[in-house]
């Protein structure tokens, strides 16, 4: 089973360059996340989607945009990168309701120059 | 969402048995106390999750005393390769999906 699925792994991007993170998941989940990690540090929610159709702000959601594509996907766009969101992304899904045992991708690897 | 206080860090040895400590003071009626591992360059995975009193499974314990204000996870025999960060986070899981993570406990295994 490949779980939660993250393109790619790594990326360097110039200042102000826009770049789309993608997500898919296998496991029929509900709700999904876009995490930020940066070095030492643990992690921080910038969206997320509860359901197919929604999505909602998390604690850093400011520089970036997401779009819940269908069940399956949700992708997390950054318009005009910033060094500041040099970081980790983690991508999770969780069942939803009832349950918020969430599953994480591999990470991407970003580095704003 | 209550707020969770953990150690920054700790150190113990193979075989030990590792007992790491949340404090969440603000715990709401619903909320639920689920605890993630994390090694380098990986996304974290879940450990256990509990409401109160203890449980247990295949790889730690989770202890909840009456009041719910704190929780601990017990590691029992520790191996090098429990060397992690471990979050403790709390939140509602009935209808919610806001998963916030704290900054955890960075647990340090010796041989």
């Amino acid at each position: 089973n490949a779980g939660v699925t993250q393109t790619p792994k790594f990326q360097v991007l110039k200042t102000g360059q826009s770049m789309t993170l993608q997500c898919a998941q296998d496991m029929n989940h509900n709700s999904m996340y876009w995490y930020r990690q940066d070095p030492g540090m643990g992690l921080r929610l910038i969206y997320y989607s509860a359901s197919e159709g929604t999505t909602d702000k998390g604690e850093v959601p400011n520089g970036y945009n997401v779009s819940r594509l269908n069940k399956r996907e949700f992708s997390l766009r950054l318009e005009s990168a910033a060094p500041s969101q040099t970081s980790v992304y983690f991508c999770a899904s969780s069942p939803g309701t009832d349950n918020t045992e969430a599953f994480f991708g591999q990470g991407t690897r970003l580095t704003v120059v | 969402l209550a707020k969770t206080t953990q150690p920054i860090s700790m150190d113990s040895y193979e075989g030990q048995e590792v007992n790491i400590t949340c404090s969440h003071n603000n715990i709401a009626t619903n909320d639920y106390i689920t605890w993630y591992q994390q090694f380098p360059s990986q996304g974290p995975r879940f450990i256990i999750q509990g409401y109160k009193t203890k449980v247990t499974n295949e790889v730690a314990s989770l202890f909840i005393p009456a009041d719910r204000k704190s929780s601990t996870l017990s590691l029992p025999r520790v191996s090098l390769s429990d060397t992690a960060v471990y979050y403790c986070l709390v939140g509602d899981v009935i209808g919610a999906s806001k998963i916030i993570f704290g900054s955890g406990t960075r647990l340090s295994i010796r041989p």
